[in-house]
């Protein structure tokens, strides 16, 4: 089946700091890409639609200039927590969307964010 | 390798119990997730399970045998709304969500 991979899976950063989340679909080319972030047992919550080529679309809540989205190619989708805060610490999950015929959501493994 | 294997479909038919079964294989386990998805909607958290047993929670229920690698998830009483994609996701011991294909539930009046 499809693959979705995340970069780091595991990142513990300083207050103030950037994060940079790459999220990957390495068997198919997806046309769209959600970011989620997850509290625990919590269900996920979207953050923000991403599509190839144009600006990605933001949930009411998220801060768009905090949460800096970038979907340069179709296999590729980054997610760059600015300035980050303890209260940024939390769970990142990425999913790639092939749309068509296919029609299926395929989630990444996540990306555990620490922010000290 | 990590694996998760569940059906890709699976129908039922009103008011009757149903019960989606996942098996697993991961490097480390730190818990088990089910989530419910409808078409175009972010997945919905159904149920945690880290240690072997039984939760239940309503119409739903969540089993877990980490020995045999093996979880199933019970809906009772079903309801045409619960017509939606079911995930597994078992987490390894990097803390990482190894995601199933998910089961289609399709549910007849």
């Amino acid at each position: 089946g499809a693959v979705v991979s995340q970069h780091p899976s595991r990142v513990i950063c300083k207050s103030g700091t950037s994060v940079k989340i790459e999220c990957r679909s390495l068997d198919f080319q997806a046309t769209t890409m959600f970011w989620y972030r997850q509290f625990p047992k919590q269900s996920l919550m979207l953050m923000a639609t991403s599509n190839e080529g144009s600006k990605a679309t933001y949930e009411q809540g998220v801060e768009k200039d905090k949460f800096l989205i970038n979907h340069a190619s179709l296999t590729l989708s980054t997610l760059t927590v600015t300035s980050a805060h303890p209260e940024d610490s939390s769970f990142y999950i990425c999913s790639a969307y092939t749309g068509g015929d296919a029609d299926t959501q395929y989630f990444g493994p996540g990306t555990r964010l620490t922010v000290l | 390798g990590q694996n998760i294997d569940q059906p890709t479909e699976m129908t039922a038919t009103e008011g009757a119990i149903v019960q989606i079964n996942c098996t697993y294989q991961t490097s480390g386990f730190n818990g088990l997730f089910w989530y419910q998805q409808h078409a175009g909607e972010a997945p919905t958290f159904l149920s945690y399970n880290v240690l072997d047993g039984l939760e239940e929670k309503g119409r739903f229920s969540s089993f877990l045998s980490r020995s045999k690698g093996y979880s199933y998830l019970l809906l009772k009483e079903l309801q045409m709304k619960d017509s939606a994609s079911y995930l597994c996701a078992p987490m390894d011991s990097n803390y990482q969500l190894i995601w199933g294909a998910g089961t289609k539930l399709i549910i007849k009046p």
